[in-house]
């Protein structure tokens, strides 16, 4: 079964940390994963997107790098500040043209 | 350049009851998607559309919910009738075209409680 795993469900990290969030999938045989962000209320937003041939892509202070070998990837954020508080959302296309999402990551960064 | 747009934004019902959303996607965006996301998980498609025509319906429950796509613009998905394991946020997305390295753009969601 395909399936992607965001550990830990909840984060908090004082604000100007750099921090690292998880994302792992049961299936190397990925097309491309993307990294979203979802605020309370509100529908989700696409940050950055890795194809399976990319090993990172990044978007100012965010940086994504996939390890399809390991099943993994990664999203680093750079001098956390507090509107970067959200979940974040992981999501892999498996070849079948749709997106699996994980459950997220919850992240609170404190002032 | 508007957004995607859903109403309602909450909807309370009882179970056996029968509910719809409606979605309006980006202008000139060809692809709408609609997600179930229940609480504490990540979304679920359950329907792609492209213009007025179904991609993918793989995921929706036949035998209650339904959603169409007329005019290939404005979307409604409705439950009829509807369990007390519909309680979730429904969210549509649009692209542009529906390719795979395309952006989604989601709207706010619907939130559903059925009681």
């Amino acid at each position: 079964k395909q399936e992607v795993t965001q550990i830990p469900a909840a984060l908090s990290v004082p604000e100007g940390e750099n921090l690292v969030l998880n994302c792992s999938f049961t299936d190397s045989a990925i097309y491309n994963l993307q990294w979203f962000r979802q605020d309370p209320g509100k529908g989700l937003t696409s940050l950055l997107l890795i194809q399976s041939s990319q090993r990172e892509q990044t978007s100012g202070r965010l940086n994504a790098s996939l390890d399809k070998s390991s099943g993994r990837s990664t999203l680093y954020i750079a001098a956390s500040q507090p509107g970067d508080s959200a979940t974040y959302l992981c999501a892999v296309d498996f070849g079948n043209e749709k997106l699996t999402f994980g459950t997220g990551t919850r992240l609170t960064i404190i002032p | 350049e508007a957004g995607v747009a859903q109403s309602p934004r909450y909807k309370i019902i009882e179970k056996r009851q029968s509910v719809a959303f409606w979605c309006n996607p980006i202008s000139g965006h060809a692809t709408l998607y609609w997600y179930q996301q229940i609480l504490g998980q990540g979304p679920k498609l359950l329907i792609q559309f492209q213009n007025n025509g179904v991609v993918d319906d793989s995921q929706l429950p036949k035998d209650r919910f339904s959603a169409e796509r007329l005019k290939g613009v404005d979307s409604t998905l409705k439950i009829q009738p509807a369990k007390l394991e519909d309680s979730a946020v429904y969210l549509c997305a649009s692209s542009l075209q529906g390719l795979r390295e395309e952006t989604q753009y989601f709207g706010p969601g619907t939130r559903l409680l059925v009681l």
